[in-house]
């Protein structure tokens, strides 16, 4: 069956200090991978995606994420945090059943303190 | 990227009354627009695929008479609450999608909040 897994409820980090969000996945063949990130009553703000080539993904606001196939990961990362980075943070992979529905994680708490 | 907006982005109803949620695409085409809903520090949960000119396919569990789709338009999907009640009360995400072969993206909307009295 088909998974993304966001084993963090919750990550508290410094202002300055780099970030790292955890996400794993459980998908058959060639995954395609999604960072969103939600502020408090918003819908879904896309950050990046993986689909193919480089493993080391660059998105918005400075956030990047890298594919590690043998490990089934994605996690998403930035080099020195905001205190305004602070928001919940969703993976999600394409379900390959079709559709082009997105699973999605449960959710990582991005706490950054100032 | 592109931009979906929602209307309205809340609203409050009584017990028994029916609620319109409207999605639009705004610079791009969507074929297709899903509908999401979210409980309070929860994740996103799929309600249903709407896709342009033909019926949306509902989740397994999401009850099709409860939730009426509409997705008239290549820019337009409606979701209706009928006979709304207050376990129906939550936050109503869609996103409209661009998928060929360079583009994979769903972007979303900003979400409309329903609370049912």
């Amino acid at each position: 069956a088909q998974s993304v897994a966001q084993p963090e409820d919750q990550v508290n980090v410094a202002e300055g200090n780099p970030l790292t969000v955890k996400c794993t996945y459980s998908v058959s063949g060639n995954p395609y991978l999604f960072w969103y990130v939600q502020y408090p009553n918003r819908g879904l703000q896309f950050l990046l995606k993986y689909i193919t080539g480089d493993n080391l993904v660059k998105g918005s606001y400075g956030f990047e994420a890298e594919f590690n196939k043998s490990q089934t990961s994605f996690h998403l990362k930035k080099p020195s945090a905001l205190v305004s980075d602070s928001a919940l943070y969703f993976c999600a992979v394409r379900d390959i059943n079709g559709y082009n529905k997105l699973i999605f994680g449960a959710g990582t708490r991005l706490a950054v303190h100032p | 990227g592109a931009v979906v907006s929602q209307h309205p982005s809340w609203v409050i109803c009584k017990s028994g009354t029916s609620v319109k949620i409207e999605c639009r695409s705004l610079d791009f085409q969507a074929t297709t627009m899903f509908w999401y809903r979210q409980f309070p520090k929860q994740s996103l949960m799929l309600m249903a695929t709407s896709n342009e000119g033909s019926k949306a396919t509902y989740e397994q569990g999401v009850e099709k008479d409860k939730f009426l789709i509409n997705h008239a338009s290549l820019t337009l999907s409606t979701l209706t609450v009928t006979s709304a009640h207050p376990e129906d009360s939550s936050f109503y995400i869609c996103s409209a999608g661009e998928f060929g072969e360079s583009t994979d993206t769903q972007y979303f909307g900003p979400g409309t909040r329903l609370t049912v009295l």
